[in-house]
């Protein structure tokens, strides 16, 4: 994998359903995976700074996972609300300076 | 709040006529990222800064420019802008590089190219 690629693109999910979506990034020369969620008409806001591979991070009902050695990253959502509904991003620092490459999202709408 | 802030939120250019986009900083961060995103696509890094030091992106086209006159502030020049700049343009800051810390983003200018 050389680019940064989310799966699904969108998806929508009930209120109350859990849910979960992929980050691939490269495996080589990794150095940092990074989530966002960004809400329409805000700014980005971060979820995550993961490094370790096998990292496990949490954030209210809001998680994620680190597999550095096959490249990818899971976001959990528990219980979905509706203020959950928001595009989140996932990118791959690609050197140690600070170059983020980032996916294209993953756009979450939660209905009630 | 220590934030970062981006002026204007929208801004509507004509083809050809030369735009700046500013943002402004209050967490005293060394380094300053400009990302584009446009429609559906992943945020695209033109250029940052670590303090003064200016690193562009092999891609980035000649079109843009970047200043960074102080910590504070660092503004996006596009001299010649094209229907195909149209897009979200992000400003970001981080302590000292996103090994370990966040990135934090402002609002988003908007461009749109008439």
């Amino acid at each position: 994998i050389l680019n940064v690629e989310q799966s699904p693109q969108s998806l929508h999910v009930q209120e109350g359903d859990s849910t979960n979506f992929t980050c691939s990034f490269p495996s080589s020369n990794f150095y940092a995976l990074h989530w966002y969620r960004w809400e329409t008409a805000k700014s980005p806001e971060a979820l995550f700074v993961m490094t370790l591979n096998g990292d496990e991070k949490k954030k209210g009902r809001i998680s994620a996972t680190l597999n550095t050695k096959e490249g990818y990253s899971y976001l959990y959502i528990k219980g979905s609300q509706p203020e959950d509904s928001a595009t989140y991003l996932c990118a791959s620092l690609l050197d140690s300076w600070g170059k983020l490459q980032f996916g294209a999202g993953t756009q979450v709408v939660v209905t009630p | 709040d220590a934030m970062v802030i981006q002026n204007p939120r929208y801004q509507v250019t004509q083809f050809g006529k030369p735009v700046t986009l500013s943002c402004s900083q209050t967490l005293n961060h060394n380094v300053m990222y400009w990302y584009q995103q446009k429609s559906s696509q992943a945020p695209k890094l033109l250029f940052h800064y670590y303090d003064k030091d200016f690193n562009n992106e092999a891609d980035t086209p000649d079109n843009f420019q970047s200043r960074r006159p102080n910590t504070s502030f660092c503004f996006l020049d596009i001299r010649s802008p094209g229907l195909g700049d149209a897009a979200m343009y992000l400003c970001a800051t981080s302590s000292a590089g996103p090994r370990n810390s966040p990135l934090h983003f402002g609002n988003g200018t908007r461009l749109t190219v008439t």
